[in-house]
């Protein structure tokens, strides 16, 4: 079936570095892709995400890439900061019809001080 | 988000019980999702809902029903809970005009003994 793999499982970077977090999908006719942040007993929260026409999506520290061709997509956080510490999921719809997403395993990004 | 709710929030139960974990939004979403969350494995669907009348199984429905009582409602039941079903299980909600988007519930700690 259609899968999401998600590396690193673990990320630890010096605080004001930057991380990054790289996703590969299988379906050819997924059209969105959603990042979601999850602190330690917290619920999924979005962050970002980006759909297929695009390249390129920042909100500030955060970015994403996507290169449809390769069917990879990146998160990017610059300036990392010790709230940026949390468990990240990539996510991507099956098909183009959304509403149904397939989520990656997760990575979990810690900060050192 | 306050705006999904999720009933109980943690739960201890014995091998062979029913249980049954509720969801309710206020977002006025048509669509619904159960989600269960393992450690190393991130989010996997169970059942998903688009509207009152139209319930879909998930990739891991092996175990469990659901009931769609009502647009804002939706229940997720356990026949009888074994303890592989001990999990932390999220609803989430969506709506058609930003269907992509979900926005999840509080979580429901599950413990099956």
């Amino acid at each position: 079936g259609e899968n999401v793999e998600q590396h690193p499982s673990t990320l630890s970077v010096q605080e004001g570095d930057s991380a990054v977090i790289k996703c590969t999908y299988s379906d050819s006719a997924s059209n969105y892709f959603p990042w979601y942040k999850q602190e330690l007993g917290k619920r999924p929260q979005l962050i970002i995400d980006i759909r297929s026409n695009v390249g390129e999506k920042k909100d500030q520290r955060i970015a994403v890439t996507l290169n449809k061709t390769a069917k990879h997509f990146s998160l990017h956080i610059t300036e990392t900061q010790p709230e940026d510490s949390a468990v990240y999921f990539c996510a991507a719809t099956l098909g183009s019809s959304a509403s149904k997403i397939i989520f990656g395993s997760g990575t979990r990004l810690s900060i050192r001080p | 988000d306050a705006d999904v709710t999720q009933t109980p929030r943690n739960r201890i139960t014995k091998t062979g019980k029913r249980i049954m974990l509720e969801c309710s939004q206020t977002k006025g979403h048509d669509r619904m999702y159960w989600y269960r969350q393992d450690p190393g494995l991130g989010l996997r669907l169970i059942y998903y809902s688009f509207d009152v009348k139209d319930i879909n199984k998930g990739e891991i429905s092996d175990g469990y029903s659901v009931s769609r009582q009502a647009q804002a409602k939706f229940s997720l039941s356990l026949e009888s809970a074994i303890p592989n079903q001990t999990a932390l299980y999220f609803c989430a909600t969506s709506d058609l005009a930003r269907e992509d988007t979900q926005y999840f519930g509080p979580g429901t700690r599950l413990t099956v003994l």
